[in-house]
C-alpha cells in the first residue's frame, strides 16, 4: 500500500515553456502533499506544502508564481514550472502524507 | 524543527549487519523518527518509523533509547542491492511539524 505515482518520469523542454508534473496517491487519500527538488549529490529540498482545496504554502526562496501548485482532489496534486529556464533543471519529487510521507518516483526535468 | 546528524558514508560487505546511528538532540515530544532509503534518480522509499524503544519490520529494525536523542537503523545481512543513501528524519506526521528536514544522509556502499 501507500503508492504514489508521478507523471512524467522524464521531460525535456525548451527554455521559456511551461511544464506540468502530476503527483497521484494511488491507494490512499492525501489531504497534504509535498513537493521537493533535488540537485545531483544533494539532499531533498522542500519547495512547498500542498493542501487539498487550499493554497499551497511555499518555502522561503521558492517563487510561487513560477512554481504553480494545484491540489484539486485528495489524490492529485500538480506542479507547473512556468517559463522554465536551464537552472530549473532538476529532479522533482512529490510525497503524499498518510501515516508518514510516501514518495513518488520523481520527475527528471531538463530545460534546454 | 529537529535537525539530525548521521555519518556521511559507510562501507560494508555482503551478509554483514549494518547499523547506522542518527543523532537528534532536540527532538520534540510529538516527533517520530523515520528512515528512508534512496537510490539514484528515484524517490525515497520508506523503511521504518518509530517513536520509542524498538521497532522491527521485514526489512529493518529501529532502536531508540529512552531519551530519544538518537536512533539506530539496523539492516540485517545486507546485499549489494542495499547500496543506497539512507536518511534519518524526525517530525510529527499528524501535527504542525509535518515538514521533514532532510540532511545529506548516509551513503552506504555494500561490497562483494
Amino acid at each position: 500500500g501507500a503508492v504514489v505515482s508521478q507523471h512524467p518520469s522524464r521531460v525535456i523542454c525548451k527554455s521559456g515553456t511551461s511544464v506540468k508534473i502530476e503527483c497521484r496517491s494511488l491507494d490512499f487519500q492525501a489531504t497534504t502533499m509535498f513537493w521537493y527538488r533535488q540537485f545531483p549529490k544533494q539532499s531533498l529540498m522542500l519547495m512547498a506544502t500542498s493542501n487539498e482545496g487550499s493554497k499551497a504554502t511555499y518555502e522561503q526562496g521558492v517563487e510561487k508564481d513560477k512554481f504553480l501548485i494545484n491540489h484539486a482532489s485528495l489524490t492529485l496534486s500538480t506542479l507547473t514550472v512556468t517559463s522554465a529556464h536551464p537552472e530549473d533543471s532538476s529532479f522533482y519529487i512529490c510525497s503524499g502524507l498518510g501515516e508518514t510521507q510516501y514518495f513518488g518516483p520523481g520527475t527528471r526535468l531538463l530545460v534546454l | 524543527l529537529a535537525k539530525t546528524t548521521q555519518p556521511i558514508s559507510m562501507d560494508s560487505y555482503e551478509g554483514q549487519e549494518v547499523n547506522i546511528t542518527c543523532s537528534h538532540n532536540n527532538i520534540a515530544t510529538n516527533d517520530y523518527i523515520t528512515w528512508y532509503q534512496q537510490f539514484p534518480s528515484q524517490g525515497p522509499r520508506f523503511i521504518i518509523q518509530g517513536y520509542k524503544t524498538k521497532v522491527t519490520n521485514e526489512v529493518a529494525s529501529l532502536f531508540i533509547p529512552a531519551d530519544r536523542k538518537s536512533s539506530t537503523l539496523s539492516l540485517p545481512r545486507v546485499s549489494l542491492s542495499d547500496t543506497a543513501v539512507y536518511y534519518c528524519l524526525v517530525g510529527d506526521p499528524a501535527g504542525n511539524n509535518r515538514k521533514l528536514i532532510w540532511g545529506l544522509g548516509t551513503s552506504l556502499a555494500v561490497n562483494p
